[in-house]
């Protein structure tokens, strides 16, 4: 089974100063993992998502995550953000013989101008 | 691209009464879910279905059921409803098999409240 954490609830950032967001996990078996996002009244959407090779992702909207095997984490990066970030992410992992996913509580990120 | 629809956005419905929430994709995806989102837990799954009329339940299962009769369609039914299952309810869908084919799409979500 895999569980997943995310180390902040809420993270207020300043408009263009960039952000992270954490996310670690745990799994006996090899992993897939994901970022999503929620705007304010919406589903999620996909951000990025690492299957396999470079540990480097990069995704929509100019995010950006690093898998660490060691660490056992999958940090979220921005090097500069907007306004319009201003919503909930969630980090999620599957097995990679798994058909579902394992969300983490979220991080809602709020940019104030 | 991938649309999952919800029958509704919003929605209110009293103690007691039969709730039916409806959901649709259109990308012949064999999996389908129904997760419950509530502030600071995250997402948690009701029910999963792997192939027409099969299910398997999730984590919360309690109070819940669930019916699929066509591959497109998955419908979540509480029997009957009390103020603890006010709360958003996603759906979402994916390709099936497993891995790579775990990336799921969601719908808009409904916004349900029991009075």
């Amino acid at each position: 089974a895999q569980s997943v954490t995310q180390l902040d609830s809420q993270v207020p950032v300043f408009e263009e100063a960039p952000v992270e967001l954490r996310c670690n996990y745990s799994s006996s078996v090899s992993v897939y993992l994901f970022w999503y996002v929620q705007y304010p009244n919406q589903g999620l959407q996909l951000l990025l998502k690492y299957l396999s090779g470079s540990t480097l992702v990069k995704g929509i909207n100019g995010f950006e995550a690093e898998f660490n095997k060691s660490q056992t984490s999958f940090h979220l990066r921005k090097p500069s953000v907007h306004i319009s970030d201003t919503a909930e992410y969630f980090c999620a992992v599957s097995g990679v013989y798994g058909n579902k996913l394992v969300f983490g509580a979220g991080t809602i990120l709020r940019v104030k101008s | 691209d991938v649309k999952v629809t919800q029958s509704s956005r919003y929605l209110v419905k009293r103690t007691g009464e039969k709730v039916f929430l409806e959901c649709v994709q259109d990308m012949d995806h064999e999996n389908m879910f129904w997760y419950r989102q509530d502030p600071g837990l995250g997402l948690r799954l009701i029910y999963f279905s792997y192939d027409v009329k099969m299910k398997e339940k999730g984590d919360i299962p309690e109070g819940y059921s669930v019916s699929r009769e066509k591959k497109e369609r998955f419908s979540l039914i509480l029997e009957s409803a009390s103020t603890n299952q006010t709360s958003m309810y996603l759906c979402a869908s994916s390709l099936g098999g497993s891995g790579k084919r775990n990336e799921q799409f969601f719908g808009p979500g409904t916004r349900l409240t029991v009075l």
